[in-house]
């Protein structure tokens, strides 16, 4: 099994629409979550970042935490073509200075006008 | 923000050859930078941690005589692909953490081996 498990999609949903993207990891000592987001040929760019278990919201971007069941969400709201890319979430045990990520597959979404 | 750059963002060689990519923090002084290596329609592989003035930590299954990272000040680290080979070809990313925070991506460079 897997660290961390992501399903791959591919995702395709109307311009409007609420996405939801998920990750399931195994291992407990995750304490830090993130969630970034990969257009084709570029680096990741940060969208996340939480900490504890429960919801952080920014703007049109929701992250959950679920640590007892070992499960962090991504929800978009009123999604934009331009939200069109690969979503990949990324997690790490210890918020030190050596501290190191573990990713996901990614997701990939696309937003139909 | 926080900027990093990579260069250059795309590299075509022949077998055998040495190629460098540079990473660069442009606004921030990173204490630690970390290489990835991503393969089409795969996620991101962590292939080593480096402090700047310290030997980097190589991932297992990396080969640190093969993958050189020099990580000469606090806002640049180099690797290098010696003696490259056509299963080298892939998609490097740096990343540059600064002290307290997360880790900010460069755009990557796309290394084609012949």
């Amino acid at each position: 099994q897997k660290e961390v498990e992501q399903d791959p999609g591919p995702l395709s949903v109307p311009e409007g629409a609420i996405v939801s993207l998920n990750c399931t990891y195994s291992n407990s000592a995750f304490q830090y979550f993130m969630w970034y987001r990969q257009y084709s040929r570029k680096g990741p760019e940060l969208l996340m970042y939480t900490y504890s278990s429960g919801n952080k919201e920014d703007g049109r971007f929701t992250a959950q935490v679920d640590k007892s069941s070992k499960y962090i969400s991504l929800f978009i709201r009123d999604s934009q073509p331009s939200d069109s890319a690969t979503y990949l979430c990324a997690m790490s045990v210890s918020g030190g200075s050596n501290y190191k990520l573990t990713f996901g597959k990614g997701t990939l979404l696309t937003v139909n006008p | 923000g926080a900027v990093v750059s990579q260069h250059p963002s795309r590299v075509i060689c022949k077998s055998g050859t040495s190629v460098k990519i540079e990473c660069r923090s442009l606004d921030f002084q990173a204490t630690t930078m970390f290489w990835y290596r991503q393969f089409p329609k795969q996620s991101l592989m962590l292939m080593a941690t480096s402090n700047e003035g310290s030997k980097a930590t190589y991932e297992q299954g990396v080969e640190k005589d093969k993958f050189l990272i020099n990580h000469a000040s606090l806002t640049l680290s180099t690797l290098t692909v010696t003696s490259a080979h056509p299963e080298d070809s892939s998609f490097y990313i740096c990343s540059a953490r600064k002290l307290t925070d997360t880790q900010y991506f460069g755009p990557g460079t796309r290394l084609t081996v012949l």
